[in-house]
Order: structure tokens, then C-alpha cells, then sequence
């Protein structure tokens, strides 16, 4: 079993809807918990991350923590295309430096 | 401008050649981490630094070797005991164990085997 799940998709969805992202991670020990954006040929830039149940907002996004059901989830809203990428979940474990990432989900926005 | 820098942005070996990735931060970060990214892929753990003079090996370590001699630099060497290096690689960097801290990346070294 993988330490982090994710959908590969690609997830389609039209320009100014709801795009929800969703992984599930298998070390009941995690600490904290974060969403990463990569474009095509570019390196991970971080979008949100959070660490306690319930949920975070920032903007467009909002990320959403169960521990109970070891599961997090990204929600963008009025997606754009320029959303268009690969949304790599991450989750810290235990070992505070040490970081596990699922395989990523495309997303494509139509315009 | 504080951040982490990897060189070369490409680079091309060949067969049986040992090679070298650099990667530099700013960051005044404790922890550093290698990734390899294949296409279609996710991150892969290869090496990880907690602290100057100390590195543990991450998921695929094999055919790798890395040095922390210094807090602002984690060079990773390619030797060639690694049998499919072709992919990308990827420097992060965090702070350290106090807190929740997220990791930050480099632009990423491609990596060619002729």
C-alpha cells in the first residue's frame, strides 16, 4: 500500500467551476498535510497546507482535513485555466523530516 | 533573493559516468531532500539531510551518494551503478523538526542519458 493516494485523473472541469482534489494518506502518525501545483516541465510550488481538522481557506482555495477518515482534500473554486496542472498531495509523517507524495492528479480547466 | 538554486537546469551522461547535481539554498533551512521524478510520476524519496554532516538514505537510494558538508549545499552524485537515471531531479529544502514546516523546491535538474 502506498503511504499517499491520489487519483491520477485527468480530471476535466469547466472554466468557473468547483475542481475537488482528493488523497488519502496511510500513516495514522501524520503531522501535517499540503497541496502542491506543478506545471508541465516545471518543479512543485506549494499552494496550501494544514494541520489540524476541519477546514483552510486562502483565495480560490480551500483544503480539507479528516483525520479520523486519513483523507485531505483541495477545492478550487471558479477554476481558471491557468489551474490547468498536476496537484501533488503531501503529507508529513512521524519522522518530521520526512515527507510522502502521491502521484499527483491532472487537472485540465476548459475554457 | 532568497531561495534554492539547482545546476545545471539540463544535463546529458553517458554510459558509465558518474555525475554531479548541484543544489544550493539561502534559506538558512536545516533539513534538505532529494526527489527523482519520472514522467507521469510522483516524487521519490532518494536521499534526505536533517543536519550538516548527516544523511539517511530515502526509497531509492541505490546508485546515489550525497554529502552535506555544509548547511546551504546537498550535492547528489549520479554514479554509474544506477541503472535508469533518465528522469527529473528535484532539490527541496525545510526548516527543520521545530513546528510545521512545509518543504520548498528548486527549479529541478533534467537528467539524459545518451
Amino acid at each position: 500500500q502506498k503511504e499517499v493516494e491520489q487519483n491520477s485523473g485527468p480530471l476535466s472541469v469547466p472554466e468557473g467551476a468547483i475542481a475537488s482534489l482528493n488523497c488519502t494518506y496511510s500513516d495514522r502518525g501524520s503531522q501535517s498535510f499540503f497541496w502542491y501545483r506543478q506545471y508541465s516541465g516545471k518543479s512543485p510550488e506549494l499552494i496550501m497546507f494544514i494541520y489540524s481538522n476541519g477546514d483552510k481557506e486562502d483565495g480560490r482555495f480551500t483544503a480539507q482535513l479528516n483525520k479520523a477518515s486519513q483523507y485531505v482534500s483541495l477545492l478550487i473554486r471558479d477554476s481558471q485555466p491557468s489551474d490547468s496542472a498536476t496537484y501533488l498531495c503531501a503529507v508529513r509523517g512521524g519522522n518530521f523530516n520526512k515527507f510522502y507524495f502521491g502521484s499527483g492528479t491532472k487537472l485540465n480547466v476548459k475554457p | 533573493d532568497g531561495g534554492i538554486t539547482q545546476s545545471p537546469k539540463y544535463l546529458f551522461r553517458k554510459e558509465g559516468q558518474n555525475v554531479t547535481l548541484s543544489c544550493e539554498q539561502n534559506l538558512n533551512h536545516d533539513a534538505m531532500y532529494w526527489y527523482r521524478q519520472d514522467p507521469g510520476q510522483g516524487l521519490r524519496l532518494i536521499y534526505y539531510s536533517q543536519i550538516v554532516n548527516d544523511f539517511q538514505k530515502g526509497d531509492i537510494a541505490e546508485g546515489y551518494s550525497v554529502s552535506r558538508e555544509k548547511k546551504e549545499s546537498f550535492p547528489l552524485t549520479v554514479t554509474s551503478a544506477q541503472k535508469n537515471p533518465t528522469a527529473f531531479y528535484l532539490c527541496a529544502s525545510s526548516i527543520g523538526q521545530v513546528g510545521n514546516n512545509e518543504q520548498f523546491f528548486g527549479p529541478g535538474t533534467r537528467l539524459t542519458v545518451l
